[in-house]
């Protein structure tokens, strides 16, 4: 098994509609975090959370929220989803060297 | 304002051939350097990181790094490269002071020709 599961791998939505993406992880990790990716543009940070009680914005937070549910659960919400939400989505860890690992990837689509 | 530079969006090279994957990087203080590896349809991997110490990294697959200082720049080499080596390629940057500012470069295509 994966040490950090993405679920649902690949989704396609209409504009407007509520989404969740979730992680789990099984390393023990205490940071996690969620990223966009964009062909061209590399990866681009959503939000991070160092502990169950530490949530903090990336540089791309606008239209994205998230829960920490527990140590090993990180979720992302789009409220209401648009297009230019269309992106391949990454939760990772992190441990103390700041190496990150990441799950396989959320493949969203928004028509 | 901490950058990451990766001139090069696609890289084509024969198998066997050596390849040089160029990251140039801007901060105004100390930093930790990394890059990873995303083959198709997977996440990515770490492929080798710098934190402190000898300016040449290895790393996996036969690949290497030098951090130079001076020119702020990590590029990535490997001296014969195989078709399993096509994937797109990351080069990071993290701020010794906070985990969270890990930014990521645009990514470099390795595409190799049999």
């Amino acid at each position: 098994d994966a040490d950090v599961t993405q679920t649902p791998r690949n989704r396609i939505t209409k504009t407007g509609k509520r989404i969740m993406l979730e992680c789990s992880q099984t390393k023990g990790h205490d940071r996690m975090y969620w990223y966009r990716q964009d062909p061209g543009l590399g990866l681009r940070l959503i939000y991070y959370s160092f502990d169950v009680k530490d949530i903090n914005k990336g540089e791309i937070s606008d239209g994205y929220s998230v829960s920490r549910q527990a140590q090993a659960k990180f979720s992302l919400s789009l409220e209401s989803a648009i297009p230019n939400q269309t992106a391949l989505y990454f939760c990772a860890t992190s441990d103390s060297d700041r190496e990150l690992f990441f799950g396989e990837g959320s493949r969203l689509t928004v028509l | 304002a901490q950058s990451v530079t990766q001139l090069d969006s696609q890289v084509p090279v024969f198998e066997e051939a050596p390849v040089e994957l160029r990251c140039n990087y801007s901060s105004s203080v100390s930093v930790y350097l990394f890059w990873y590896v995303q083959y198709p349809n997977q996440g990515l991997q770490l492929l080798l990181k710098y934190l402190s110490g000898s300016t040449l990294v290895k790393g996996i697959n036969g690949f290497e790094a030098e951090f130079n200082k001076s020119q702020t720049s990590f590029h990535l080499r490997k001296p014969s490269v195989h078709i399993s080596d096509t994937a797109e390629y990351f080069c990071a940057v993290n701020l010794y002071s906070s985990a969270s500012k890990i930014i990521f470069g645009s990514g470099t295509r390795l595409s190799i020709r049999p």
